[in-house]
């Protein structure tokens, strides 16, 4: 299985602040990435996915880049309504899956 | 596009259960559905996929043999059969449509609101 590590699990910001989000695969996966956010008891949606492609209604504040296997969303000008969890998922083979997360807060 | 889980419930550790996932607002045979669940204040975890013909279908390595995904095209269902339910198998399902049914586009898309499933005795 392609295991995924997220860094930071936690991460302290303020409005305003540029933030980025890790995600190293254990393998080489290509573009197969994507990002997704999650607010407390609401379902993910996602954000970016094939590494950088913004899913439509996606503000542009939210990027995706790749350097090598790793992977990384950052967030230009954190605003309000962004402070949620963050997975990263790769779909580039069976099983499908996830980061551990980073709650951002 | 709308996604409505039921069927979660209760249920004594061995017993089965039957989730439901009812879509509609887009074209229900051109995209690949999926199940993902997620443990009580942890994270994402797949459970598995069927093709949007129904013919292929994939599992996680956790729920291999024991649950068992189908869809209904022509009424827009997805379902997911689970049989020999553990503890571990607690947490909320939600159901998600992928992006296309290519192997590309295996994004979820679109989510369900989830509905939860509670393992104990």
């Amino acid at each position: 299985d392609i295991q995924l590590t997220q860094s930071p699990s936690f991460l302290s910001a303020s409005v305003g602040d540029r933030v980025t989000i890790s995600c190293r695969a254990s393998q080489a996966i290509s573009n197969s990435v994507a990002w997704y956010q999650q607010k407390p008891g609401k379902a993910p949606s996602l954000l970016i996915y094939a590494t950088s492609t913004l899913q439509s209604g996606v503000p542009s504040r939210f990027s995706g880049t790749k350097s090598g296997t790793e992977f990384t969303l950052s967030i230009s000008s954190l605003q309000p309504e962004d402070f949620a969890t963050y997975y990263c998922q790769q779909i580039s083979a069976y099983p499908i899956t996830f980061g551990q997360g980073t709650r951002l807060e | 596009v709308q996604l409505l889980e039921s069927g979660g419930d209760l249920i004594q550790p061995g017993g089965s259960l039957r989730l439901s996932c009812a879509a509609s607002g887009f074209t229900f045979t051109r995209h690949a559905m999926t199940w993902v669940r997620q443990a009580p204040g942890k994270g994402l975890e797949w459970v598995s996929v069927v093709s949007g013909n129904g013919y292929t279908t994939y599992y996680a390595d956790s729920v291999k043999g024991r649950f068992t995904i189908a869809r209904d095209n022509s009424n827009s269902m997805l379902y997911l059969q689970m049989n020999g339910l553990r503890v571990e198998d607690t947490g909320i399902y939600y159901c998600a449509k992928y992006l296309a049914d290519n192997p590309s586009s295996r994004y979820f898309q679109d989510w369900g609101q989830g509905t939860l499933v509670t393992v104990s005795s």
